[in-house]
């Protein structure tokens, strides 16, 4: 059973330019969280999606953007891209809208730099 | 909002040794969730520890332990007999019951190393 899978890897972008990062959530489940982790801070959550709906947002601008396939996966988008948007991007599966009594499974994540 | 406070950037102990993580958190809620995450050096978050605000019971699972005060809005993870393969980041986080789309709000996190 695959678990929750992120793509790319790394990537290095320059300001300005725009970025998207995809995941694929663990199998049943049908729920996608983003979160930015800063280095050296813990994860801040950006937004969640369910039902190809965006249902919640954290307190990011605009610049920030998702979207929900049908098949669960995700891709989170990133505009005009800012030296500080540089952090490990985390995305996290769930099922049934992400109830706290459901576990979040978090894949491996996709370290962002820009120069 | 709420916030997650953890006062301890980095802790080291002995291979075998029981080390406490402390945790704070500020909410006016009254129906929450905490969590204690680990994130080893490979990255990947993974669950350590559910705790929910209504259970007066501390929750435990294997070696990991909690204790939770809702009164002083304080989350310590206890970890016994630890090992070395509990090196990494924890990371403790906060969700209202209320519904899941709000996420989960994290604290700075705590380095732990143990030593062999």
């Amino acid at each position: 059973d695959a678990g929750v899978t992120q793509s790319p890897t790394h990537l290095i972008k320059t300001r300005g330019q725009q970025v998207t990062l995809r995941c694929s959530p663990k199998s049943g489940h049908d729920t996608v969280s983003w979160y930015q982790q800063a280095l050296g801070q813990g994860p801040q959550f950006i937004f969640q999606y369910y039902e190809e709906e965006e249902r919640q947002r954290g307190n990011f601008p605009d610049r920030f953007s998702g979207h929900q396939f049908p098949n669960y996966s995700s891709e989170l988008n990133v505009n005009a891209l800012l030296l500080g948007d540089s952090a490990l991007y985390l995305c996290a599966s769930s099922s049934r809208g992400g109830q706290a009594t459901d576990t979040q499974y978090f894949g491996p994540g996709t370290r962002l730099t820009v120069l | 909002a709420q916030t997650v406070t953890q006062s301890q950037p980095e802790m080291s102990v002995q291979e075998a040794e029981t080390v406490t993580l402390s945790c704070t958190y500020d909410t006016s809620e009254s129906n929450y969730y905490l969590f204690w995450y680990k994130q080893p050096p490979s990255r990947q978050m993974i669950l350590v520890i559910r705790q929910e605000a209504y259970k007066q019971q501390n929750a435990t699972e294997n070696r990991f332990s909690v204790n939770f005060q809702k009164a002083a809005k304080s989350f310590s993870l206890k970890i016994s007999d630890s090992q070395l393969g509990d090196t990494a980041m924890y990371f403790c986080a906060f969700m209202y019951s209320g519904g899941g789309a709000d996420g989960l709000t994290f604290g700075k996190g705590t380095h732990l190393i143990i030593q062999p």
